[in-house]
């Protein structure tokens, strides 16, 4: 199995500020890697796939990076509406597996 | 509207059944694989099951295999999970979800519904 690390496990920071998150996985996943984001009580959100590509109707303010073992979520000015958990998720190898998430928190 | 809509979570004691039930609407279900995606409370996020088009191929994480059955009705726009053998650790809202492109691998979760909790407790 695909294990995914995310890190950090917390993120605070201040809204218009860069919030940078990181998702390691312990194989090659290719770019076969997405994004989500949920806010308490939501389903989640399908941010990113295919590592860069954003899904319809996300921000440009979001944006993903990397290849095969170490991707990047990238919001470049945080939105109060941002403030959520984010999850990496691999779709290269079953089981499909999700990271453990990323809290972003309002400083 | 485009949504999935799931329905028949509830508490039941380890060692029970339980049958979710997943209503689409607003799209054609018939095209899409669709999964299974659980979260206990407080935690993250975990693939369950899966179930193409066609119902030609079915997957089950581990921890399921044997106890779980994936089902669908195309002509009902519907998706099941049959439960059974249910233990605490299965506890979690259960949400059904579809995939954006019907490949299964390179493919993601772009459709969720809002979820059903299901309690196994004595």
């Amino acid at each position: 199995e695909i294990v995914l690390t995310q890190s950090p496990a917390t993120l605070s920071l201040s809204p218009g500020e860069r919030a940078t998150l990181s998702c390691r996985a312990s194989q090659s996943v290719s770019s076969y890697l997405a994004w989500y984001q949920q806010k308490p009580g939501q389903a989640p959100r399908l941010l990113i796939f295919d590592a860069s590509n954003r899904a319809t109707g996300i921000p440009a303010r979001f944006s993903g990076s990397g290849s095969e073992t170490d991707f990047t979520l990238t919001i470049s000015s945080l939105e109060p509406e941002d403030f959520a958990i984010y999850y990496c998720h691999q779709r290269s190898i079953w089981p499909w597996t999700f990271g453990q998430g990323t809290k972003v928190e309002i400083k | 509207e485009v949504q999935l809509v799931e329905s028949g979570g509830g508490l039941v004691k380890p060692g029970g059944s339980l049958r979710l039930s997943c209503a689409a609407s607003g799209f054609t279900f018939s095209s899409y694989t669709m999964n299974w995606v659980r979260q206990a409370p407080g935690k993250g996020l975990e693939w369950v099951s899966s179930i193409s088009s066609g119902s030609s191929y079915i997957y089950y994480t581990d921890s399921v295999k044997g106890r779980i059955i994936i089902s669908r009705d195309n002509a009902k726009n519907s998706l099941y999970l049959q439960m059974n053998s249910l233990r605490a650790e299965d506890t979690a809202v259960y949400y059904c979800a579809r995939d954006q492109k019907g490949t299964m691998v390179a493919d993601y979760f772009d459709l969720w519904g809002r979820g059903t909790l299901v309690t196994v407790s004595s």
